[in-house]
């Protein structure tokens, strides 16, 4: 059955820290890869997204994520964080053969100023 | 509206009650998608329509939850002889587009369902 895993499920950082999140899926298959961002009291935003084509994906406010297929990896990178990017990040996966998305158990980011 | 709208907001039921969360999708998005997500999880998928039909239901937890979109538009989440279980953020995502290469799903607010 297809699953993600984030491994970080708690991250504490200082303003301008550089942040790196885990995230890895289980399908053998042709993958759609996604991160969302939830900020506090708000509803579940995309970060960005990965369907095809260079595995280095850039996202909104300075986020990117690189697919590793052999490594069945999408890890979500920020040179350097800031306050107002403390959230909860879930990185999610859809297949075409089922166009289910589905979710990690998300990594929740707190920076401090 | 602009977004996923979803009501209520906040439901509060007594064990054994039946409740209905309701999803108002964005205008002409085909697709329609229920999660549930409990306290420091991710979304859990329950089910997802293509048009008025569930596409795949796989994820409803068992008979007592069913789900409709009779129209197309607006989606009816339906829970039976509710359990302190079934509490949780109720969450509906719509999306344009579906298969791959496409897809991205535009979340509500959700509705936090407390049974007591």
């Amino acid at each position: 059955a297809q699953s993600v895993s984030q491994h970080n499920h708690h991250v504490i950082l200082s303003e301008a820290a550089s942040l790196e999140l885990g995230c890895n899926y289980s399908y053998g298959g042709t993958v759609n890869l996604f991160w969302y961002v939830q900020y506090p009291g708000q509803h579940l935003q995309l970060l960005l997204k990965y369907f095809s084509g260079d595995p280095l994906v850039k996202g909104i406010k300075g986020f990117e994520a690189e697919f590793i297929k052999s490594k069945f990896s999408f890890n979500l990178r920020k040179p350097s964080v800031q306050w107002s990017d403390t959230a909860e990040y879930f990185c999610a996966v859809k297949n075409g053969a089922t166009n289910k998305l589905i979710f990690g158990t998300g990594t929740l980011l707190a920076v401090q100023p | 509206g602009a977004g996923v709208s979803q009501t209520p907001s906040n439901k509060v039921t007594e064990k054994g009650k039946y409740v209905e969360l309701r999803c108002d999708p964005i205008s002409g998005h085909t697709a329609l998608y229920w999660y549930r997500q409990s306290l420091g999880q991710g979304p859990e998928f329950l089910i997802y329509f293509q048009g008025t039909g569930a596409a795949d239901d796989s994820g409803l937890p068992n008979d007592r939850f069913f789900a409709v979109r009779p129209e197309g538009s607006v989606s009816t989440l339906k829970i039976q002889r509710t359990e302190r279980g079934d509490s949780a953020v109720y969450l509906c995502a719509s999306s344009l587009l579906t298969g791959e290469g496409t897809g991205e799903l535009f979340f509500g607010e959700g509705s936090r369902l407390t049974v007591l």
